[in-house]
């Protein structure tokens, strides 16, 4: 089955800074990688995602990549805000009803 | 109420109790699954329901038991649980493959304990 790396684990960055959070997968089938934000106490919700025929999506501040032939994505946060502070989940989905998480970031924005 | 509603937020049971833990969607979604969520591990795939037909079971123990009567509600049934089954379980649903969205919408998650 897919297997989902995720790294790192966790990362504290100054506000302003970007922050960059890396997952590797293992199905090349896998076509579909959303990534959700935890935040402490709350149900993850999906913030960004992103299908296998393209390579980069972007939405305001937020931005994901994808290498289908390295089998990695990441995302990537510009101008950090202290409300961006969660846990991150990648994950990876060959578009049946089997979704795969990795382990999560959790990323701590100073103010 | 919208969205995905898990009851009881919080449980705590000795290892020879009976419990369930419920959810339920108002999205009209045909597909709903539970997560299981341990601390520093990635989010496990327990089950998944599609259109209430059970297409997953990633090798779950028979101490976990899934009912799926409707597609608004998903029950798991809990006996003879473990210590090690104690983390926060989370119940999700969404429109299934063929939904041109595939994004999971998740509820708030029940917290157990499992003394």
């Amino acid at each position: 089955g897919e297997n989902v790396e995720q790294h790192p684990s966790t990362l504290s960055v100054q506000e302003g800074d970007s922050a960059v959070i890396k997952c590797t997968y293992s199905d090349s089938a896998s076509n579909y990688f959303p990534w959700y934000k935890q935040e402490l106490g709350k149900r993850p919700q999906l913030i960004i995602d992103i299908r296998s025929n393209v390579g980069e999506k972007k939405d305001q501040r937020i931005a994901v990549t994808l290498n289908k032939t390295a089998k990695h994505f990441s995302l990537h946060i510009t101008e950090t805000q202290p409300e961006d502070s969660a846990v991150y989940f990648c994950a990876a989905s060959k578009g049946n009803n089997d979704m795969r998480f990795g382990a999560g970031t959790r990323l701590t924005v100073k103010p | 109420e919208t969205g995905v509603t898990q009851t009881p937020r919080h449980l705590v049971m000795g290892m020879t109790n009976k419990k369930s833990l419920k959810c339920e969607q108002h999205l009209g979604h045909n597909a709903m699954y539970w997560y299981k969520q341990s601390a520093k591990k990635p989010l496990e795939l327990m089950f998944v329901y599609s259109l209430e037909e059970r297409v997953e079971n990633n090798s779950v123990p028979s101490r976990f038991s899934p009912e799926c009567p409707n597609s608004s509600h998903l029950f798991l049934h809990l006996h003879t649980l473990q210590p090690e089954d104690s983390a926060l379980y989370l119940c999700a649903s969404s429109q299934g493959p063929s939904g041109i969205s595939r994004e999971l919408f998740f509820g708030e998650g029940s917290r157990l304990t499992v003394l």
